[in-house]
């Protein structure tokens, strides 16, 4: 069965380094997204993407965060200058072009900011 | 979006059936009810979705009330591994969803 896969699956880093985080979405799927979720709180809404460009994104995603399908396979986020904050799960997910079709998550990355 | 409550955490019996109530009172007439799950720190993992009429698929059942204001989930088999967090969300936008506090499904040996 076709899953949503994320690299890499824990990422450490510095305070102030970048980080780009991985995602494959399911093959046919057409809508694109990044949700995160900090230790013992909710999953919550980053950014959506579709037809490269953002769709939708929430108070979170400052321009510190960006977005990009860089080809036909890979969906990434980067954060260009980490906050000790930024520390989550970051989970991918992505659907077809079908109304109300489901999104499907994939495993997520956990970040740790040093 | 409408606001769902769920109850914070419930208990089940393994292999007997786990019925998870959902309320949204304030839906309206085009937002579809979704359920999700999530074990531990694991990716959020789709169960079932549906508009007006009941659901099954190979996971679940969804029944949704007439008014549509409340929806149950139902696992009709329970097995420990089913023991996870589950989240109703209610929307129409499908461009994201808004996750809630959830269920925290506890199924006993």
């Amino acid at each position: 069965e076709p899953e949503v896969t994320q690299t890499p699956s824990h990422q450490v880093t510095q305070m102030g380094q970048e980080v780009i985080l991985r995602c494959v979405p399911i093959s046919n799927h057409l809508y694109f997204y990044w949700y995160r979720q900090i230790l013992g709180q909710k999953v919550e809404f980053l950014v959506s993407f579709y037809n490269n460009e953002i769709s939708e994104k929430s108070e979170i995603f400052d321009d510190q965060f960006s977005v990009e399908r860089p080809d036909g396979s890979n969906f990434t986020l980067k954060i260009r200058s980490t906050k000790l904050e930024d520390s989550a799960m970051y989970f991918c997910a992505s659907r077809t072009s079908g109304v109300a079709s489901e999104q499907y998550f994939g495993p997520g990355t956990r970040l740790t900011v040093t | 979006d409408a606001k769902t409550t769920q109850p914070p955490s419930m208990d089940c019996a393994e292999g007997r059936a786990a019925n998870l109530p959902c309320n949204h009172s304030t839906i309206s007439g085009n937002e579809y009810v979704y359920w999700y799950r999530q074990i531990h720190s694991q990716g959020p993992q789709y169960i079932i979705h549906g508009l007006k009429n009941n659901e099954t698929n190979e996971m679940a059942s969804l029944i949704i009330t007439e008014d549509r204001k409340s929806s149950t989930l139902i696992l009709p088999h329970a097995t420990l591994r089913d023991t996870a967090v589950y989240y109703c969300i209610a929307g129409y936008n499908f461009n994201k969803f808004y996750f809630g506090s959830g269920t925290k499904l506890n199924v006993k040996p």
